[in-house]
């Protein structure tokens, strides 16, 4: 099975900072990453597919980066709606489907 | 609109059983692969099982194998979680997911999820 990291496990950010979220692969996924926002209390969104794609409707200071084991996914401008937990998951190999253990995003 | 709701969830004693449902609406249901995920009070995402368009694919993760059986009702617009012989550790909110699948794959949208917990 592929093995997801991510780094870090939770930060402290201001309004208007860049934030980067690095998810690691255990081995190479090619560009098989997807991202997900989740706020407390609700169900995940996607906001990244195929590592760098921003879905329909997710906003562009947001952006996916990466290829083979390592990604990035940054928050260019860090708005009050952005603090989350982000999870990153491998499409590569299927199954399992396996998840990253998330990033909180903390004010 | 593309809406996932699920239902069934509630408590249940370790061993018992329990029946999730997915009411989808807003798509059309038969041409998606669909998912069950769940999440551990606290935790992180885990991927439970997935069903084919037709329903003659299904795969489980290794830990719910034997026990959970996925399934759907393409004619009803549902998709259900048979779990059987549940133990504490099954114990989430599990969510049922569309899974996108183009080449590349991904879960979206997801439903509200249902909580699923088994205590004595």
């Amino acid at each position: 099975d592929i093995q997801m990291t991510q780094s870090p496990s939770s930060l402290s950010a201001s309004v208007g900072d860049r934030v980067t979220i690095t998810c690691r692969a255990s081995q190479s996924i090619d560009n098989y990453l997807n991202w997900y926002q989740q706020k407390p209390g609700k169900a995940p969104r996607l906001l990244i597919y195929a590592a760098s794609t921003l879905q329909t409707g997710v906003p562009s200071r947001f952006s996916g980066g990466g290829s083979g084991t390592d990604f990035t996914l940054t928050i260019s401008s860090l708005q009050p709606e952005d603090f989350a937990t982000y999870y990153c998951q491998q499409s590569y190999s299927t199954p399992p489907l396996t998840f990253g253990p998330g990033t909180k995003v903390e004010i | 609109e593309v809406q996932l709701v699920e239902s069934g969830g509630g408590l249940v004693q370790p061993g018992g059983s329990l029946r999730l449902s997915c009411a989808a609406s807003g798509f059309n249901f038969s041409n998606y692969w669909m998912t069950w995920v769940r999440q551990a009070p606290g935790k992180g995402l885990e991927w439970v099982a997935n069903i084919q368009r037709d329903g003659s694919e299904k795969y489980y993760v290794d830990s719910v194998k034997g026990r959970f059986t996925i399934s759907r009702d393409n004619a009803e617009n549902s998709l259900y979680l048979q779990m059987d012989n549940l133990r504490d550790a099954d114990t989430a909110v599990y969510y049922c997911a569309r899974w996108l699948v183009a080449g590349h794959n991904w879960f979206d949208p997801w439903g509200q999820g249902t909580l699923v917990t088994v205590s004595s």
